[in-house]
């Protein structure tokens, strides 16, 4: 069974600072990954993916992901947080022809 | 997302009774999903259709079921509603040719069950 963990419930970050959303997958094939934003009282935005190829990813609003075999992970990381990336991320999972695992979502908090 | 439509955005309904979700899309997409979200859980999939004549059960199926009336409408009914399935309901869609992991999700309906 396919598997996401987001071990972090909530990410302080300074506005200007660089941000990492951190993600590890548990999948028994090659995996495809996903990360997902929402906004306060909107659904799910799709920001980012890894099929294959390049292991960084480079998504929407100014943020990549960094696939990582060995350690199972793709973190989400952005170079300078904006207060407006202040929403719930989330990291998805899904291996041949599975449907979609989702993490269970990691609040960023970005300060001005 | 304005292309995925969801009705009723919030209802509050009595522990026992009969409740249908509705779904709609202008996406042209041929795959639909039913998400509930809890706080501390995530997202976590309900029922799934990848054409107007297939229908998956997902992680949490019981004490759901699904109609995919069109290609554009995917209903949840909840048949006899309970307090513990109270939670947010998102409707998305994809489609297989554009890429079938880019979801596009609808507004959400909150669903209380008193």
């Amino acid at each position: 069974a396919q598997s996401v963990a987001q071990p972090e419930d909530q990410v302080n970050v300074a506005e200007g600072n660089p941000l990492t959303v951190k993600c590890t997958y548990s999948v028994s094939g090659n995996p495809y990954l996903f990360w997902y934003v929402q906004y306060p009282n909107r659904g799910l935005q799709f920001l980012l993916k890894y099929i294959t190829g390049d292991n960084l990813v480079k998504g929407s609003y100014g943020f990549e992901a960094e696939f990582n075999k060995s350690q199972t992970s793709f973190h989400l990381k952005k170079p300078s947080a904006l207060v407006s990336d202040s929403a719930l991320y989330f990291c998805a999972v899904r291996d041949g022809y599975s449907t979609l695992t989702f993490g269970k979502g990691t609040m960023l908090l970005v300060s001005p | 997302d304005a292309d995925v439509t969801q009705t009723p955005r919030n209802r509050i309904t009595k522990t026992g009774k009969r409740i249908m979700l509705e779904c709609s899309q202008t996406k042209g997409h041929d795959r639909m999903y039913w998400y509930r979200q809890d706080p501390g859980l995530g997202l976590r999939l309900i029922y799934y259709s990848f054409d107007v004549k297939d229908i998956n059960k997902g992680e949490i199926s019981d004490g759901y079921s699904v109609s995919r009336q069109a290609q554009a409408k995917f209903s949840l009914s909840l048949e006899s509603a309970i307090p513990n399935q109270t939670a947010l309901y998102f409707c998305a869609t994809s489609d297989l040719d554009r890429g079938p992991d880019t979801q596009y999700f609808g507004p959400g309906t909150r669903l209380t069950v008193l």
